[in-house]
């Protein structure tokens, strides 16, 4: 079985500085993993996606992610927060191919920024 | 061009009551998904359609809750006498074959609330 934990509910960060937000997965296969974003009101948008190719994946908005398989992580960082930033976080992994498509997300963090 | 769309954006019923939301993918997308998001939590799934046909339902929760997809397009979630428990933002998703790498692109959700 495949899941992901993401170890804080919600992080403070000040404007400027750098942001981390922490997920470990399990998964029995090489697994794809993604990081969505989803601010109030708004559609879930996916800000980057890990599919066994280079283990530093680039997303939009400055955020980067590094798969690390002997940590089993994901962690998503940025150096520089911005207000706009602010939103609920998911880390979600995905069965592997030749499996159904559906998602299994982490219960998220929420990212809050302050000026 | 449009992204996934979801009617009604907020719907209040009464325990006991059916109800239907209904999603609108991107154009062309043949794979269509349909997560449930309770307070606080990541998105859950509950049912995958490839075409028409529900490629994988494991996620719906017991007999009260179907979904169709008539035409390959627009997907209505149906929900029979609804529970307070049942109270969740459901969240549509639709790709473009549903191959596993695919992204998969989110509406902005139908909030429900069972009183």
């Amino acid at each position: 079985a495949q899941s992901v934990t993401q170890l804080d509910s919600h992080v403070s960060v000040s404007e400027g500085t750098p942001v981390l937000l922490r997920c470990n997965y399990s998964s029995s296969y090489s697994p794809s993993l993604f990081w969505y974003v989803q601010h109030p009101n708004k559609g879930l948008q996916l800000l980057l996606k890990y599919t066994s190719a280079a283990t530093l994946v680039k997303g939009i908005n400055g955020f980067e992610a590094e798969f690390k398989k002997s940590e089993t992580s994901f962690h998503l960082t940025k150096p520089s927060a911005h207000m706009s930033d602010a939103a609920e976080y998911f880390c979600v992994v995905r069965p592997p191919p030749g499996s159904q498509g559906n998602l299994i997300f982490g219960k998220g963090t929420k990212l809050s920024v302050k000026p | 061009g449009a992204g996934v769309s979801q009617t009604p954006s907020n719907k209040v019923t009464e325990k006991g009551k059916y109800v239907e939301l209904r999603c609108d993918p991107i154009s062309g997308h043949t794979a269509l998904y349909w997560y449930r998001q309770s307070l606080g939590q990541g998105p859950e799934f509950l049912i995958y359609f490839q075409g028409t046909g529900a490629a994988d339902d494991s996620g719906l929760p017991n007999d009260r809750f179907f979904a169709v997809r008539p035409e390959g397009s627009v997907s209505t979630l149906k929900i029979q006498r609804t529970e307070r428990g049942d109270s969740a933002v459901y969240l549509c998703a639709s790709s473009r074959t549903g191959v596993n790498q695919e992204t998969q692109y989110f509406g902005p959700g139908t909030r429900l609330l069972v009183l």
